[in-house]
């Protein structure tokens, strides 16, 4: 499997824009998802990428680089209901086994 | 609605008890995966379903198990439980785990309390 780092907390104000990084083992590697969580909810699938570049979905983008291990998800126009929790999850593997990281918890303040 | 249905949503049981939790998957999802999450933890992932057979297995306790029957449904079933088995249990569902660009579906999870 992967090992995914995401930093703990993070905390930004309502209408700014935050980037939320991850990183990860890039050993047998084949895509990336970016997941939110509302407490105690059920992830929701958010973005999926699988080559280098941005993807854009609205006020989310997600970003990967392939070579350095390297995503972040970008939060636009930030609103009080994004206050949640971004889970970053690395797939590897010939079934494409799916890691998750233990989340970033990101608080919106007025 | 996701289309994944978890059963029951919540679940108080005794050490030592055991318990069955069902899942099943959206219309037309062949894998089903099953995820415990404890307090401010991260998703763990247990066991992977394909049609029936086991797929992939992560950190799943001897105490656990799971199958997946005929009609896709899946039952995750905890024996023994331990006070540290206290968390919420996601089962998700793909069409196939080789073809991940749609991610997994969750469903709403059980949540267990062992007293």
């Amino acid at each position: 499997g992967q090992n995914i780092d995401q930093p703990t907390e993070m905390t930004a104000t309502e209408g700014a824009i935050v980037q939320i990084n991850c990183t990860y083992q890039t050993s047998g590697f084949n895509g990336l998802f970016w997941y939110q969580q509302h407490a105690g909810e059920a992830p929701t699938f958010l973005s999926y990428n699988v080559l280098d570049g941005l993807e854009e979905k609205g006020r989310f983008s997600s970003f990967l680089s392939r070579s350095k291990g390297y995503s972040y998800l970008l939060l636009k126009e930030l609103q009080m209901k994004d206050s949640a929790s971004y889970l970053c999850a690395g797939i590897s593997g010939g079934y494409q086994k799916v890691t998750f990281g233990t989340g970033t918890k990101l608080q919106v303040i007025p | 609605d996701s289309g994944v249905t978890q059963t029951p949503k919540h679940l108080i049981t005794a050490t030592g008890q055991r318990v069955t939790l069902r899942c099943s998957p959206r219309s037309g999802d062949l894998s089903v995966y099953w995820y415990q999450q404890s307090l401010d933890q991260g998703l763990q992932f247990l066991i992977q379903y394909y049609n029936g057979e086991e797929r992939a297995k992560g950190n799943i306790l001897e105490r656990f198990s799971a199958q997946q029957f005929p009609d896709l449904h899946s039952e995750l079933n905890l024996s023994s439980l331990e006070l540290g088995d206290s968390a919420l249990y996601f089962c998700a569902s793909s069409v196939d785990s080789r073809d991940t660009g749609y991610g997994y579906t969750f469903g709403s999870g059980t949540r267990l309390t062992v007293v």
